[in-house]
């Protein structure tokens, strides 16, 4: 499977917005790029996933660059309710079980 | 639907003994995936199922670990001779089938702990 690289850790103010980022220079063409993220004490959650354009839902919008080797998954607003490790995943056709392969994600802290 | 459960969310048990944990997934959903979390790490997949069938283990899934579905419904992941080493989260997730960025979704997960 492709490899995500993202930051260890990253520190936000309240109310403002978050740029997660996310390397994924491996990338097939049949890649999906899927974020989850994963609150304490609690199982991964689905936030949001993307092929080619930008998405937008409720949750947070997804930046997917040009050449698909990079993605940014954006918090337009953030809420210490948002503090979580966030996930960048790659979900291809060529894994037959399209099970999620995690890396370490990103640590996202946020000051009130 | 309240979407996937698991029981129990947390279990201690003495080094040797057998656990099983439970799995219901979301009604509609034929993929079942079990995955297990240590501190501090993303979570590692550990097997999954297409309805009954088990389709791909983990070479992290040893001859301790038996996972089952029957029925295609609510999975089983046993145990047997725990270690120390076994103490983790073990989470479970559902999907429909690949139909393009389809997306799984978590149970809270059993803790596991072994004394």
């Amino acid at each position: 499977d492709a490899k995500t690289t993202q930051p260890n850790s990253m520190e936000s103010n309240e109310e403002e917005p978050v740029h997660l980022p996310c390397n994924h220079s491996t990338i097939s063409g049949t890649d999906y790029i899927h974020w989850y993220r994963q609150l304490p004490s609690q199982g991964p959650e689905y936030v949001i996933h993307g092929l080619t354009s930008n998405v937008n839902n409720r949750m947070a919008s997804l930046a997917i660059a040009e050449d698909r080797k990079s993605s940014t998954l954006i918090l337009h607003r953030a809420t210490l309710r948002d503090a979580a490790v966030y996930y960048c995943i790659l979900r291809g056709s060529n894994n037959a079980g399209n099970m999620l392969t995690f890396g370490g994600g990103t640590r996202l802290m946020v000051k009130p | 639907d309240t979407g996937v459960s698991q029981d129990p969310r947390h279990k201690i048990t003495k080094r040797g003994q057998n656990v099983t944990f439970r799995c219901d997934p979301i009604s509609e959903h034929n993929r079942l995936y079990w995955y297990r979390q240590t501190l501090g790490q993303g979570p590692e997949f550990l097997t999954y199922f297409q309805n009954e069938a088990q389709l791909e283990k983990s070479r992290l899934l040893s001859d301790r670990f038996s996972a089952e579905r029957p029925k295609g419904s609510f999975s089983t992941l046993e145990i047997q001779r725990t270690e120390q080493g076994d103490s983790a989260m073990y989470l479970c997730a559902s999907s429909l089938a690949w139909q393009g960025g389809t997306e799984a979704f978590f149970g809270q997960g059993t803790r596991l702990t072994v004394v």
